[in-house]
């Protein structure tokens, strides 16, 4: 079936540095949703790509769809503490069913 | 607007016994989810529903039975509790409109024993 991969698994900066991570899929996706989920906490929906090779931005925080609509980005301008948490992609379809992409856990030191 | 309500917030099963987890949508929405989290995968869809009376599977439904009998409540039942369920569980719920964002509970931590 369909898959998409999330890389890294993992990821640790210093404060003020920058941060991105990167959703791939095997297929042609008709949309891409990002979420963000904080320690102990649930998901919670950031944006959302339909067109191919769209980008959008929330202050620090860009978001890109690829022009094949094969692979997605979120990179995070000069991180914060209060950017620490795991980050999903998710894909849709008509029938609003969700799969989610293994997550990037994001650390941010001091 | 109390959103997704999920409940218990957490539970300890001994491995055979049975439990529903319940889950509750005060929007109006169509479409309801319930998703598995587990370190380094995830989350994985269980079951989901379109609407009321209208169920189907997910990536990793075996072992998990659910129904929709009403708009705003999709219970999730675990009938006959293995380790391996253990997890933690979120309940999410969509507008009817395609594309557009899942709203979730407060998840249910699970551990069977």
């Amino acid at each position: 079936g369909q898959q998409v991969m999330q890389i890294p698994q993992y990821q640790h900066v210093q404060e003020g540095e920058d941060f991105t991570t990167y959703c791939n899929s095997s297929t042609t996706l008709s949309n891409i949703q990002w979420y963000k989920q904080r320690p102990g906490g649930h998901p919670v929906f950031l944006i959302q790509l339909v067109k191919s090779g769209e980008v959008k931005k929330q202050k620090r925080l860009t978001f890109q769809f690829g022009e094949a609509k094969k692979n997605s980005s979120l990179h995070i301008t000069a991180t914060q503490t209060t950017d620490v948490g795991t980050y999903f992609c998710a894909y849709g379809g008509a029938t609003n069913k969700l799969i989610f992409g293994t997550g990037t856990l994001l650390a941010v030191q001091p | 607007n109390a959103g997704v309500t999920q409940t218990p917030k957490f539970q300890v099963l001994k491995t055979g016994q049975s439990m529903t987890l319940q889950c509750a949508q005060d929007m109006n929405h169509e479409y309801m989810s319930w998703y598995r989290q587990d370190p380094g995968m995830g989350l994985r869809l269980i079951h989901y529903s379109v609407g009321a009376g209208i169920t189907d599977q997910g990536e990793v439904p075996n072992g998990y039975n659910v129904s929709r009998s009403t708009t705003e409540d999709f219970p999730l039942r675990l009938l006959s509790a293995a380790p391996s369920q253990t997890s933690v569980y979120f309940c999410a719920s969509t507008g009817s409109r395609a594309n557009t964002e899942a709203f979730f509970g407060q998840g249910t931590r699970l551990t069977v024993v």
